[in-house]
């Protein structure tokens, strides 16, 4: 079974600050990782992933996460953020070798950005 | 290209009662899966068509069955509706069974159970 920690529930930062927003998983299998924005009373989207490769993964709207294996974590990082970064912030796994793709996601993490 | 669409947007019932909920993937996908969010919760997985078949299933109670129809749209049934059962109900599609690929979700209809 996979479980997903978002160790800070609200982020507030000013804006053109930097971010970051953590992320802690548990697995006992390889998983994929995935952040997910969702905006006020819309869907989720997609912000970057990591399958494989680079542990550095590049993102929409400036975002980047890094992979860290031993410490099981993906934090997501802006360098500066904006006032429509605005959202709440999802980190989630899906089960690597699986024949069903289904996300387990954190608590979320509601990023306010002040002007 | 239309997303994911997915109606009505907004529901209200009462408790006992039965709804459904209605997905239309994105174009190209075959995979469609539910999640319930609640309020200030991360969304939680409910369960995965493909081919229209039951998949996979999370740790939902026999009240909230599903189906997939043969163009991939889907519906979501919830019977003996619950106060508890009060949250977003968000429907994802994606390409194939295996994981890594992008789930594209759809905007979600909000149900509240009085």
């Amino acid at each position: 079974a996979q479980s997903v920690t978002q160790l800070d529930s609200q982020v507030p930062v000013f804006e053109e600050a930097p971010v970051e927003l953590r992320c802690n998983y548990s697995s006992s299998v390889s998983v994929y990782l995935f952040w997910y924005v969702q905006y006020p009373n819309q869907g989720l989207q997609l912000l970057l992933k990591y399958l494989s490769g680079s542990t550095l993964v590049k993102g929409i709207n400036g975002f980047e996460a890094e992979f860290n294996k031993s410490q099981t974590s993906f934090h997501l990082r802006k360098p500066s953020v904006h006032i429509s970064d605005t959202a709440e912030y999802f980190c989630a796994v899906s089960e690597r070798d699986s024949s069903a793709s289904k996300i387990i996601f954190g608590s979320g993490t509601r990023l306010s950005i002040r002007p | 290209d239309a997303g994911v669409t997915q109606s009505p947007t907004h529901l209200i019932k009462t408790r006992g009662q039965q709804v459904t909920l209605r997905c239309s993937p994105k174009s190209g996908h075959d995979t469609v899966s539910w999640y319930q969010q609640a309020l200030g919760q991360g969304p939680q997985f409910i369960f995965q068509y493909y081919e229209e078949e039951e998949r996979q299933r999370g740790n939902f109670p026999d009240r909230f069955s599903g189906h997939q129809f043969p163009n991939y749209s889907s519906e979501l049934n919830v019977n003996a509706l619950l106060l508890g059962d009060s949250a977003l109900y968000l429907c994802a599609s994606s390409l194939g069974l295996a994981g890594g690929g992008e789930q594209y979700f759809g905007p979600g209809t909000r149900l509240t159970v009085t």
